[in-house]
């Protein structure tokens, strides 16, 4: 069984100012990784996610996210914010050996990003 | 192309009736996923469908609680004899399916209010 816990659930910050939003798993198996975005009044869309391969993923807008399998996380920061960026952040694992499967969500992080 | 759509988008039910959530996933996939999202909570697993099947319904909390895919496209969650702490807003989700497909995309949701 997985389990995945978003450790602030609310990030106030200022415009341009850099940000991190943490995620912690916990996963007897190996494990695939998201986040996710929620913008106000939208479905949830995919940010990014790390499969395989470097550990560094990238966003088109600028997020990134590393995985640290030794601590088991996978924190999402941006060096620079812009009030576009408000929104709800969720974390989420799913099993590598259930290819296409279920994904697991950590409670959300909501960012709020002010002038 | 069009997304994945639910209807309806708001349903408001007394305790104890019964209520049909309907989804359309992205034309051509053949993966299919029900969550639940309480207030403040990340989307909890609720079932997958692979095709017309259930590839897995380890998350339908109870026997209350049921999901069809007849054709292999349009799915229908069923909950019988409605409580208020089914109140929640009901996500579905599909993808192409398949090894190697990760993404899944998220339809706008169905609020579901128990009275």
């Amino acid at each position: 069984a997985q389990s995945v816990t978003q450790l602030d659930s609310q990030v106030p910050v200022f415009e341009e100012a850099p940000v991190e939003l943490r995620c912690n798993y916990s996963s007897s198996v190996s494990v695939y990784l998201f986040w996710y975005v929620q913008y106000p009044n939208q479905g949830l869309q995919l940010l990014l996610k790390y499969l395989s391969g470097s550990t560094l993923v990238k966003s088109i807008n600028g997020f990134e996210a590393e995985f640290n399998k030794s601590q088991t996380s996978f924190h999402l920061r941006k060096p620079s914010v812009h009030i576009s960026d408000t929104a709800e952040y969720f974390c989420a694992v799913s099993d590598i050996y259930n290819q296409g499967g279920k994904l697991i969500f950590g409670q959300g992080t909501e960012l709020s990003v002010k002038p | 192309g069009a997304g994945v759509s639910q209807t309806p988008s708001n349903k408001v039910t007394e305790k104890g009736k019964y209520v049909e959530l309907r989804c359309d996933p992205i034309s051509g996939h053949t993966a299919l996923y029900w969550y639940r999202q309480s207030l403040g909570q990340g989307p909890e697993f609720l079932i997958y469908f692979q095709g017309t099947g259930a590839a897995d319904d380890s998350g339908l909390p109870n026997d209350r609680f049921f999901a069809v895919r007849p054709e292999g496209s349009v799915s229908t969650l069923k909950i019988q004899r409605t409580e208020r702490g089914d109140s929640a807003v009901y996500l579905c989700a599909s993808s192409e399916g398949g090894a190697g497909t990760y993404e899944q995309y998220f339809g706008p949701g169905t609020r579901l209010t128990v009275t």
